[in-house]
């Protein structure tokens, strides 16, 4: 079981860039969480989604942020024109039946904006 | 909104001996969990506690829920200095059916020789 993957581990974009982050869930699980952490900060809930739906994505910033999970394929964060204060990292979480038996975490995406 | 605070936010302590970190969580929840992060890498589950009195032990580790007075806590016997990492508890928001975990700040904890 390879576990929740991310990719890409580290990524550096320039102000104004977009930023695609990749999540595939554990096999078997449907529902994906992504999460922000900042520098010596814990991890803020951005946005729950389960296949092809968004069900919660209360913790989204309004503009330049979204989130897909469609039917085939991985669920995709996407941050357009990206500002510094974007610089986090970025995990992803799965889980089956909402989390009654946990949450597993990928490894998270680093993403630097210079 | 609920708000869950951890404290201490930094611990340096000595191996050998014993400690508590405590969680505090602002509203009722089903459901809180202790994870540990390295530096740089995710978060590894340690604990899921589901109940009022649930006690969970895995080695020097020990969790606690006490969902009346919205409190958990991990305490940690005889230190060694692998346990050094960064704690954190985290509770299901369970809103209206629509779930995700909110975490506390973490516990930084240094063990020294």
């Amino acid at each position: 079981n390879a576990g929740v993957m991310q990719n890409p581990r580290h990524l550096v974009r320039r102000r104004g860039q977009e930023a695609r982050l990749r999540c595939s869930p554990m096999k078997g699980h449907s529902h994906v969480y992504w999460y922000r952490q900042l520098p010596e900060e814990g991890l803020k809930f951005m946005v729950y989604l389960q296949k092809e739906n968004i069900i919660d994505e209360s913790g989204m910033p309004k503009e330049r942020f979204s989130a897909e999970f469609p039917k085939e394929g991985p669920s995709i964060l996407r941050i357009q024109q990206v500002v510094r204060g974007d610089s986090a990292a970025y995990f992803c979480a799965s889980s089956r039946d909402r989390g009654h038996y946990g949450y597993t975490f990928g490894s998270g995406t680093r993403l630097t904006v210079v | 909104e609920l708000k869950v605070e951890q404290n201490p936010l930094f611990l340096s302590m000595q191996e050998g001996k014993n400690y508590t970190i405590y969680c505090n969580y602002s509203t009722t929840s089903d459901r809180l969990y202790w994870y540990r992060q390295d530096p740089g890498k995710s978060l590894e589950s340690l604990f899921v506690l589901l109940s009022n009195g649930a006690v969970k032990q895995e080695g020097r580790l020990m969790a606690s829920l006490d969902t009346k007075a919205r409190l958990s806590t991990l305490h940690i016997t005889a230190a060694v200095h692998d346990l050094s990492a960064t704690y954190f508890c985290a509770v299901d928001m369970n809103r209206g059916g629509a779930d995700g975990l909110t975490f506390g700040k973490g516990t930084h904890l240094i063990i020294q020789p």
